[in-house]
């Protein structure tokens, strides 16, 4: 199939290494944020959320920063595997407007074993 | 159980034809979102149904796009007079409620206008 995302940044590791994300959203009033990861020809999935109260959270293998100084969310991914080699991307969504997500560019994610 | 279906998977027509895209929600959920994505972007909102009702239409890009949700559940995005700029894929998504709920995509119908 095609290659989505021809412009988009990438970023290439070693599998078990932890890759590092980052994303620049562009609202200062949102107040709700999101990853997606996002495999060729399928939706969006989602991977984990944080509210604009906290500063950081944490999943299974994967967590979230957000440094609303400068407006900036990173998505850390611990030990990661090439099932993990997807394109990733940040929403964001602020108070009555929740049902409308504003995606981030996305950025490639390749793991090599 | 059974995530977001969309039909179909891929559409082909020529410019200036009408098309209908459907999706099927998770049962249960009132929340349904379309998104339009572009090569090499993020999805685009274009607008969310809670119930039957467009909550947001604010992302449709004219009026050639419409979209509705008669009884709550299946919804259908429709295009009149298609241009090759509306080549797409177009997402659907679904939450429990609307309010911050996570949403649960589809696979997407790729549109292709020639």
């Amino acid at each position: 199939g095609e290659s989505v995302g021809l412009h988009l940044p990438t970023l290439s590791v070693q599998e078990g290494d932890n890759s590092i994300i980052n994303c620049a959203y562009s609202n200062s009033a949102s107040d709700y944020f999101i990853w997606y990861k996002q495999e060729s020809g399928k939706g969006p999935q989602f991977i984990i959320d944080i509210r604009s109260n906290m500063d950081k959270r944490q999943g299974q293998r994967v967590t979230v920063l957000l440094n609303k100084t400068v407006k900036h969310l990173s998505l850390q991914i611990a030990a990661t595997q090439p099932g993990d080699s997807a394109v990733y991307f940040c929403a964001e969504t602020f108070g009555t407007s929740y049902g409308k997500l504003t995606f981030g560019q996305g950025t490639i994610l390749t793991v090599h074993p | 159980g059974a995530g977001v279906s969309q039909t179909p998977s891929n559409k082909v027509t020529e410019k200036g034809k009408y098309v209908e895209l459907r999706c099927d929600p998770i049962s249960g959920h009132t929340a349904l979102y379309w998104y339009r994505q572009s090569l090499g972007q993020g999805p685009e909102f274009l607008i969310y149904f809670q119930g039957t009702g467009a909550a947001d239409d604010s992302g449709l890009p004219n009026d050639r796009f419409f979209a509705v949700r008669p009884e709550g559940s299946v919804s259908t995005l429709k295009i009149q007079r298609t241009e090759r700029g509306d080549s797409a894929v177009y997402l659907c998504a679904s939450s429990l409620t609307q309010g911050g709920g996570e949403q649960f995509f589809g696979p997407g119908t790729r549109l292709t206008v020639l």
